[in-house]
């Protein structure tokens, strides 16, 4: 199966600091979505960008479908940015959310 | 409702035991998921409802587990014979229909298993 894997694993921030979350995936995929999981466990959807830049606030995603990796960027970082961020794709081809996630980039934002 | 509702939100059960977890989706979307998160990994899918059909149930890892939408709406997963094992954050997931195209997965907050 298609493989995902996201750095850093770890990334401890002081609030207002500007960050950046890479996830690099095997092959060709037509659905990636970032998610945000915060301490109390509830996924948040951030962004579905199978491909393109997309921007929310604070937060961007930029993929690049052809050398397969998306970047996920926070900019003057919050204590409630805090938690595990996860990218998650599914193949070309494919349809229907069959996700296969990332082992998650934890981030820990100090005040 | 204006999301994913899972119940119960935790449930501790005897090796051995059979439960069930139910889940609401978002009003409209047809498309049902659940999935298994383990304690520092990523969710892992584990079933896909288009409708009243399961349209894949490729990530079920046994055949003690089974899940259901008789109509369309809610769904429930069955796990029978219960192991340690089995202990996870049992997610569930829904979307607007697939189709042709795919769309923002939404989910719940889970509902915590532990086996004992």
């Amino acid at each position: 199966g298609i493989q995902v894997e996201q750095s850093p694993p770890d990334l401890i921030l002081q609030e207002g600091a500007n960050s950046t979350l890479r996830c690099n995936f095997s092959d060709s995929v037509n659905n990636l979505q970032w998610f945000h999981q915060n301490p109390w466990g509830q996924l948040i959807n951030l962004f579905y960008i199978p491909s393109g830049t997309k921007q929310n606030g604070r937060l961007s995603a930029t993929t690049v479908a052809t050398e397969r990796y998306s970047l996920l960027y926070i900019s003057s970082s919050q204590t409630t940015d805090s938690g595990v961020y996860f990218c998650a794709v599914e193949r070309l081809k494919a349809a229907g959310n069959k996700l296969t996630f990332g082992g998650g980039t934890r981030v820990l934002v100090k005040p | 409702g204006a999301g994913v509702s899972q119940t119960p939100s935790n449930k501790v059960t005897e090796k051995g035991k059979y439960v069930e977890l139910r889940c609401d989706p978002i009003s409209g979307h047809t498309a049902l998921y659940w999935y298994r998160q383990s304690l520092g990994q990523g969710p892992e899918f584990l079933i896909y409802f288009q409708g009243t059909g399961a349209a894949d149930d490729s990530g079920l890892p046994n055949d003690r587990f089974f899940a259901v939408r008789p109509e369309g709406s809610v769904s429930t997963l069955k796990i029978q014979r219960t192991e340690r094992g089995d202990s996870a954050v049992y997610l569930c997931a829904s979307s607007l229909s697939p189709a042709n195209y795919n769309s923002p997965l939404h989910f719940g907050n889970g509902t915590r298993l532990t086996v004992t």
